[in-house]
């Protein structure tokens, strides 16, 4: 099993719709980090959580550390919203652990 | 600022072949990682190095060296290039451990035959 569990793997989704992105850990860990992965390869970082919530434009992500488990939220969806979407965690140390990601399709 | 860059962003190597994956910063970051990306599999940790002269061994460091002599530059050599090395392969830097946001460089493709 693998310590990072997203959910789910792919998504399709119509313009405006709400979307919702799961990721489950089975570790402690000290921090989680939403990335994008874009569909020309590149990644960036949205957001790093250790508790609550925190909230990017149309983006919101919340943490759940009892449950051990993420949600990243995407409010009102875009074509430009396409990408793959990455859960990472990290422990104790400077690494990172990293789940398979969620490719997400937006339709016009 | 560039942030981190990497070259190249494409090759093909012949099985046996050796070569270095250049990766440079410039946000006088510390923590510096070399990530694999396989299709429809997260990212592996290859290497990581948290200074100048500083390196250890992440989740598949098998078939790769690393070496960390400026705190800018963080070269991933391929020696013996293996088909099972074809991947897309990342760096990225860190202001710091787990909390702190990683930047990404634009990845190099890899393609051993």
């Amino acid at each position: 099993k693998n310590e990072v569990e997203q959910s789910p793997q792919n998504l399709t989704a119509q313009e405006g719709e709400f979307i919702t992105i799961n990721c489950s850990y089975s570790v402690g860990i000290s921090a989680l980090h939403w990335l994008q992965q874009h569909p020309g390869g590149g990644i960036v970082s949205l957001f790093m959580l250790s508790s609550g919530k925190k909230k990017h434009g149309r983006l919101i992500a919340t943490i759940n550390i009892q449950e051990k488990h993420s949600s990243l939220h995407i409010t009102a969806s875009h074509p430009r919203d396409s990408a793959v979407y990455i859960c990472a965690v990290g422990t104790s140390g400077s690494r990172l652990t990293f789940g398979e990601g969620t490719q997400l399709t937006v339709n016009p | 600022n560039a942030g981190v860059t990497q070259t190249p962003k494409f090759r093909i190597l012949k099985i046996g072949q050796s070569m270095t994956l250049q990766c440079t910063q410039d946000m006088n970051h510390n923590y510096m990682y070399w990530y694999r990306q396989d299709p429809g599999m997260g990212l592996k940790l290859i290497y990581y190095s948290v200074g100048a002269g500083i390196t250890d061994k992440g989740e598949v460091p098998n078939g790769y060296n690393v070496s960390r002599s400026t705190t800018e530059d963080f070269p991933l050599r391929l020696e013996l290039a293996a088909p099972s090395q074809t991947s897309v392969y990342f760096c990225a830097s860190s202001n710091g451990r787990e909390r702190e946001t990683q930047y990404f460089g634009p990845g190099t493709r890899l393609l051993v035959l």
